[in-house]
């Protein structure tokens, strides 16, 4: 069974900070994405990769920076959190060749 | 990138048949469709994927009509458990060309 796995559910953080979620899948596959998923708008794609250390940018990446030292994980950095950030974060994966996204539990991040 | 409109909600009740129909009039050729299940608290759930005419697995079966400008998931028999939102792809992934629409509301009632 595939799984995906991000580091936190809840997350609370200031303005102005640096933010960190960390998303790991167990399954060796090559793709992976970010996304955030706002009421009414579906999921929004910010980043996704295709290999280590390759990153190609979303419909929304203003903001936000990836990181993908390892096959296994992928990382999202919000540079410097604003409000308008607060929002459900998923992260999914996908083997090369197939359209069957498997994604992790999401992290509900709010920046106060 | 192609466009995709779904109902925002549908009501049903146990047991009934469910179809939901989400329309690409702009689909390109090779674009896919794939369908995809949320519940609360949950990343999404890949459910079914088609090209073209029918594709059916144990959960779903999903209906593209010749001209591939709409689809149609079909669920047999809804229980209170397929209260869910779902969600119709259209694109070609491995071009960077797909996004997720707002989804469809579906609550099933006793």
């Amino acid at each position: 069974d595939v799984k995906v796995t991000q580091s936190s559910r809840y997350l609370v953080k200031r303005t102005g900070e640096k933010v960190f979620l960390e998303c790991v899948q167990d399954m060796d596959h090559e793709n992976m994405f970010w996304y955030r998923q706002d009421p009414g708008l579906g999921l929004r794609l910010i980043y996704f990769s295709y290999d280590v250390k390759m990153k190609e940018k979303g419909d929304i990446p203003e903001g936000y920076s990836v990181s993908r030292e390892k096959k296994e994980r992928f990382s999202l950095i919000l540079e410097s959190a604003s409000t308008n950030q607060t929002s459900m974060y998923l992260c999914a994966s996908v083997i090369s060749g197939s359209y069957e996204q498997y994604f992790g539990p999401g992290t509900r991040l709010t920046v106060t | 990138l192609a466009k995709t409109t779904q109902p925002i909600s549908m009501d049903s009740y146990e047991g009934q048949e469910v179809n939901i129909t989400c329309s690409h009039n702009n689909i390109a050729t090779n674009d896919y469709i794939t369908w995809y299940q949320q519940f609360p608290s949950q990343g999404p759930r890949f459910i079914i994927q088609g090209y073209k005419t029918k594709v059916t697995n144990e959960v779903a079966s999903l209906f593209i009509p010749a001209d591939r400008k709409s689809s149609t998931l079909s669920l047999p028999r809804v229980s209170l458990s397929d209260t869910a939102v779902y969600y119709c792809l259209v694109g070609d992934m491995w071009d960077n060309d797909m996004r997720f629409g707002a989804g469809t509301r579906l609550t099933v009632k006793p």
